[in-house]
């Protein structure tokens, strides 16, 4: 089985700060590698596919780089709404794997 | 818009086998191109993968959980399904349905979750 591992697992930060989140791979998985934010009470929701791939509609303040083992998320100005919970995905192995998350929290 | 909907009863006794169906709406589960998951959430926890079919009837499952879980899919009424055999406490969670887009592999649509509780 492939392990994620994010970090940190908790962050605090305020309005329009850059923030990057990490995620590592237990091994190699080119840029397989997904983005998902969720909210309290709500499903998840994928920003990032691919490692560098924005999904449609999300904003361009969101972006993801890395591949092979370490992966990172960005975010170059925080938002109110950006207030979440982030989990990696990985999609090399079919036995699909998230890292535990990271919530970001208003400072 | 393609949405996804789960269904079915949100507490299970113990032993017992925990069954929810997913509804596609806006598009047809027999288009090619998408996997149908599974994944799940325990309470205040991360996101574990169960399972996924494809719109012909093949499946993949977690290894973790494959000897307990059959997924299943009726093309007819644009559904999928889960069954979850011998359930614990330990299978309380938010059971989500999702749509995985081949190449890249990732889940781009979701439904709402549905919280099963596993208690006698």
């Amino acid at each position: 089985d492939i392990q994620m591992t994010q970090s940190p697992s908790s962050l605090s930060a305020s309005v329009g700060d850059r923030v990057t989140i990490t995620c590592r791979a237990s091994q190699s998985i080119s840029s397989y590698l997904n983005w998902y934010q969720q909210k309290p009470g709500k499903a998840p929701k994928l920003l990032i596919y691919a490692a560098s791939s924005l999904q449609s509609g999300v904003p361009s303040r969101f972006s993801g780089s890395g591949s092979g083992t370490d992966f990172t998320l960005t975010i170059s100005s925080l938002q109110p709404e950006d207030f979440a919970t982030y989990y990696c995905q990985q999609s090399y192995s079919t036995s699909y794997s998230f890292g535990q998350g990271t919530k970001l929290e208003i400072k | 818009q393609v949405q996804l909907q789960e269904s079915g009863p949100g507490l299970v006794k113990p032993s017992q086998t925990l069954s929810l169906t997913c509804t596609v709406s806006g598009g047809s589960i027999s288009s090619g191109g998408y996997y149908w998951s599974w994944i799940r959430q325990h309470p205040g926890k991360g996101l574990e993968w169960i399972g996924y079919i494809y719109y012909s009837g093949s499946t993949y499952y977690n290894p973790s959980l494959k000897s307990r879980v059959t997924i299943s899919v009726d093309t007819s009424k644009n559904q999928f399904s889960l069954k979850l055999s011998s359930v614990t406490a330990a299978d309380t969670a938010v059971y989500y349905c999702a749509r995985e887009v081949q190449q890249p592999d990732a889940f781009d649509i979701w439904g709402q979750g549905t919280m099963v509780t596993v208690s006698s």
